[in-house]
């Protein structure tokens, strides 16, 4: 069965600080990996995913992820964080059924 | 106006009571699915259809049911609500595609059981 593991509930960082998500998958095949942002109030919104090719994957707001198929993790990136990405952020991983299974979410908090 | 509608947007009710969720969607997308969201555990998964001749359980799909009354609505019921069931209630959509689809989330029903 495939799941997904956040082991940080909740991340501070400051403003303009460089941020790092974790992310660690099991799939049996080649995963489909997806990160998803809720901000509050509201649904959750696509940032980013990866099927295959680049391990490297771009996404919305400046937001990036990298594969490692070594490590089973597909950690989220920003270099500089501004403090409307404060919000929930959700790990999530698909195959076959594509039908994703999500993590327990991020909670990530931005001080000025 | 939002491609994926939930109403209501907010719901209190008292155990026992039936409610139903809404669920109405403008994406032409044949798949629509049902999720909870609690604190600390996640998106979890309750029922999704992958048209509307196809219903499917989830991980979490006792105490509730569905109805796919046409391509673009998928409701969700709770017979008899309990306490336990007070969660954010996501309806989502997505296209069938041959490589992991992206989800299209509704803004999500807070729902109360008292």
């Amino acid at each position: 069965a495939q799941s997904v593991t956040q082991p940080d509930i909740h991340i501070t960082v400051s403003e303009g600080a460089s941020l790092e998500l974790r992310c660690n998958y099991s799939y049996g095949a080649t995963p489909y990996l997806f990160w998803y942002v809720q901000s509050p109030g509201q649904g959750l919104q696509l940032l980013l995913k990866y099927f295959s090719g680049d391990t490297l994957v771009q996404g919305i707001k400046g937001f990036e992820a990298e594969f490692k198929r070594s490590q089973s993790s597909f950690n989220l990136r920003k270099p500089s964080v501004h403090w409307s990405d404060a919000a929930e952020y959700f790990c999530a991983v698909g195959g076959g059924s594509y039908i994703p299974t999500f993590g327990r979410g991020t909670s990530l908090i931005v001080h000025p | 106006d939002a491609d994926v509608t939930q109403t209501p947007r907010n719901r209190i009710t008292k155990t026992g009571k039936r409610i139903m969720l809404e669920c109405s969607q403008t994406k032409g997308h044949d798949r629509m699915y049902w999720y909870r969201q609690d604190p600390g555990l996640g998106l979890r998964l309750i029922y999704y259809s992958f048209d509307v001749k196809d219903i499917n359980k989830g991980e979490i799909s006792d105490g509730y049911s569905v109805s796919r009354q046409a391509q673009a609505k998928f409701s969700l019921s709770l017979e008899s609500a309990i306490p336990n069931q007070t969660a954010l209630y996501f309806c989502a959509t997505s296209a069938p595609g041959t490589r992991g689809e992206k989800l299209f989330f509704g803004s999500g029903t807070q729902l109360s059981v008292l």
